[in-house]
């Protein structure tokens, strides 16, 4: 079964400091993977995808499928990234999510 | 362009009634999917449409279903609330299904 797994609910972080989001995968076969962000009062919206292997507001991550680890990360934490943050699993049509982490960027 | 555009925002129902939420996708997109948000299970998926035919069903009782008409828009209904299907339902679209999913602001759903 395709599970997603973000170990964390809550990491909490001071401004400037490293960020890493955990995510962990199963699933057989190629993987599709994403990150989601919910800023507050916002709508869920798209943050990253795997394929693209693009850096979006400085958050990058990889896909180790020897690890089956699709973690998020930012060098430098800034304030106005406090939000919660899914990473997901497409399967076809529809999307797993993981539980979620909160980040709380204190300043 | 207009975003995913669900109504209403916020419902109240009692126990045993029925409800019927509506997206509105993005113009030109065909695929849409519902999920339902809950503190203690998080997202999960219910269903995806595409061109009127639901090609996929999550884990959730008959009670739910779902429609999706020719321009795209969609409903859900639920049937015999309970007080468990108090929940945020979120409403996706994206072109065909297997490309980037956009969200809608969602529905608070409480059943009393």
């Amino acid at each position: 079964a395709q599970r997603v797994t973000q170990p964390e609910k809550l990491l909490s972080v001071f401004k400037g400091a490293p960020v890493e989001l955990k995510c962990n995968y199963s699933y057989s076969g190629s993987p599709e993977l994403f990150w989601y962000v919910q800023y507050s009062r916002q709508r869920l919206q798209l943050l990253l995808r795997h394929i693209s292997r693009e850096s979006i507001k400085g958050f990058t991550a990889d896909l180790n499928k020897g690890e089956t680890s699709f973690h998020l990360k930012k060098p430098f934490a800034q304030e106005e990234d406090s939000a919660m943050y899914y990473c997901a699993l497409s399967r076809g049509n529809k999307l797993v999510f993981g539980a979620g982490t909160i980040l709380r960027v204190k300043s | 362009k207009a975003g995913v555009t669900q109504t209403p925002r916020y419902l109240i129902k009692t126990r045993g009634q029925q409800v019927t939420l509506s997206c509105s996708p993005i113009s030109g997109h065909r695929s849409v999917s519902w999920y339902q948000q809950t503190p203690g299970q998080g997202l999960q998926f219910l269903f995806e449409y595409f061109s009127e035919t639901q090609r996929n069903k999550g884990n959730f009782p008959g009670r739910f279903s779902g429609r999706q008409f020719s321009n795209s828009r969609s409903e859900m209904n639920v049937s015999t609330l309970e007080l468990g299907d108090s929940a945020l339902y979120l409403c996706a679209s994206s072109l065909k299904g297997d490309t980037e999913a956009f969200f809608g602001q969602g529905t608070r759903l409480t059943v009393v």
